[in-house]
């Protein structure tokens, strides 16, 4: 199983938002409603940001938002924060009881 | 509150052994399904494998299958990772993660411990 296609790095001022994109195939992402996003700083471990594509989890602000079209996930962070400075995975159910990641992606608030 | 809180992990030489554990509390465990997933050093997430609520059905993924039994514990409210085999390309951080929902299988996961790490090397 490949890891999804993430970009590896993007960026954005304060109050900006930036959008991260998550490529599989039709037999994960676009096969299914099961796409997770994680938020990890240094050290940490991952943090639900978003589940079932769009969901948030209680406690996660609503400048965290998710999507899908075809074969890719969105993750879009609006009004982007000096604490929103992390890595980011997506994660998608692959079909036969298996997950599969992202190739991650660093987000830098300038 | 949920916790998961993982041990086990150390220095192991290629082709050694090793149990990882991953104690839960905070939820009702036997009703959840668990997984494992690593981070190797500097890199990206990797699913490694999961097991059902009730322990009778487990999964994993190919770069481990034949090699890695996961396992659980519902009395000690407990997850196992028993490791053989083991090869440099195993060494990572590795998390214990719940399922989001009860009675569900592979999901993407909800909470996650702080992880161990375990080194393959001579």
């Amino acid at each position: 199983q490949s890891a999804l296609t993430q970009p590896r790095s993007v960026s954005g001022s304060p109050g900006q938002s930036v959008t991260i994109s998550c490529t599989g195939t039709s037999s994960d992402v676009g096969g299914y409603n099961y796409v997770s996003w994680y938020q990890q700083h240094p050290g940490k471990a991952p943090k639900l940001m978003i589940y079932d594509v769009s969901k948030r989890p209680s406690g996660v602000p609503d400048r965290f938002s998710g999507s899908k079209s075809g074969n890719t996930a969105s993750l879009t962070i609006s009004g982007l924060q000096a604490e929103d400075e992390a890595d980011y995975y997506c994660c998608s159910y692959a079909g036969s009881y298996t997950l599969v990641f992202g190739t991650g992606t660093k987000v830098t608030v300038l | 509150e949920v916790q998961l809180l993982e041990s086990g992990g150390g220095l192991v030489q290629p082709g050694g052994s090793l149990r990882l554990s991953c104690a839960a509390s905070g939820f009702t465990f036997s009703s959840y399904a668990m997984s494992w997933v690593r981070q190797a050093p500097g890199k990206g997430l990797e699913w490694v494998s999961a097991i059902s609520g009730s322990g009778g059905s487990t999964y994993y993924a190919d770069s481990v299958k034949g090699r890695f039994t996961i396992s659980r514990d519902n009395s000690k409210n407990t997850l196992y990772l028993q490791m053989n085999s083991l090869r440099a390309e195993d060494t990572a951080v590795y998390y214990c993660a719940k399922a989001p929902v009860p009675g569900t299988t592979v999901t993407t996961p909800d909470y996650w411990g702080q992880g161990t790490l375990v080194t393959v090397s001579s």
